[in-house]
């Protein structure tokens, strides 16, 4: 099974500024046929369920503000928030949808203001 | 809109079962695979179990294999969960998730969870 591991675990960052979450996984998530990685990023907000943010590593989610941009191919990605915003506070979830389930998910980040 | 709604979850002792349901509305429920994604109190996030949509092929994680059984009434617009032989460690938050086709994939739509505890 592929395990995803993110780093840091948690991240204070300072209003307006960037953050950074990256996520690694045990074995390639790139799909040679169609050059895809089967990668998705989740936000977590307190008392709510998980919402799609990222999908195909770096394809936003409808709705979602363009602050939020996803990168990386292979075993190594990253999440970017170019300017944190209050309403960013959550914890952050990578997961893997290559080849037959089980999907595991990253442990989480969780990002917090400074 | 696309909604899903879970209900079933409640207080139940070891070695117990108990019925999860997840109603969905506002998309073609037969031509989307689904999932259960659970999250332990202060844990992150677990899938447990996923079911393609017409063909209805069926996925475990190693956890619960052999212990829960996921199913669909596409006639209902309904997803279930059978959980059995239950354990505390099986006590979280469930979670009804749509994937973006009918093969598992990204979950693009989450229901609001239900919560199952697990406890003498």
């Amino acid at each position: 099974d592929i395990v995803m591991t993110q780093s840091p675990d948690s991240l204070a960052v300072s209003l307006g500024e960037r953050a950074t979450i990256n996520c690694k996984s045990s074995q390639s998530v790139l799909y040679s046929s169609n050059n895809k990685n089967y990668l998705g990023w989740y936000q977590q907000k307190p008392g709510q369920p998980p919402k799609l943010l990222i999908y195909w590593a770096s394809t936003r989610e409808s709705g979602v503000p363009d602050r939020f941009s996803g990168s990386g191919s292979g075993t190594d990605f990253t999440l970017t928030i170019s300017s944190l915003q209050a309403e960013d506070v959550a914890v952050y979830y990578c997961q893997q949808y290559y080849s037959t389930p089980p999907h595991s998910f990253g442990q989480g980040t969780k990002l917090e203001i400074k | 809109e696309v909604q899903l709604v879970e209900s079933g979850g409640g207080l139940v002792q070891p070695g117990g079962s108990l019925r999860l349901s997840c109603a969905a509305s506002g998309f073609t429920f037969s031509s989307y695979a689904m999932s259960w994604v659970r999250q332990a109190p202060g844990k992150g996030l677990e899938w447990v179990s996923g079911i393609r949509g017409s063909e209805g092929s069926t996925y475990y994680a190693d956890s619960v294999k052999g212990r829960f059984t996921i199913s669909r009434d596409n006639s209902k617009n309904t997803l279930y969960l059978q959980m059995n032989s239950l354990r505390a460690e099986d006590t979280a938050v469930y979670y009804c998730a749509k994937h973006n086709w009918g093969s598992p994939g990204y979950m693009d739509v989450w229901g609001k969870g239900t919560t199952v505890t697990v406890s003498s």
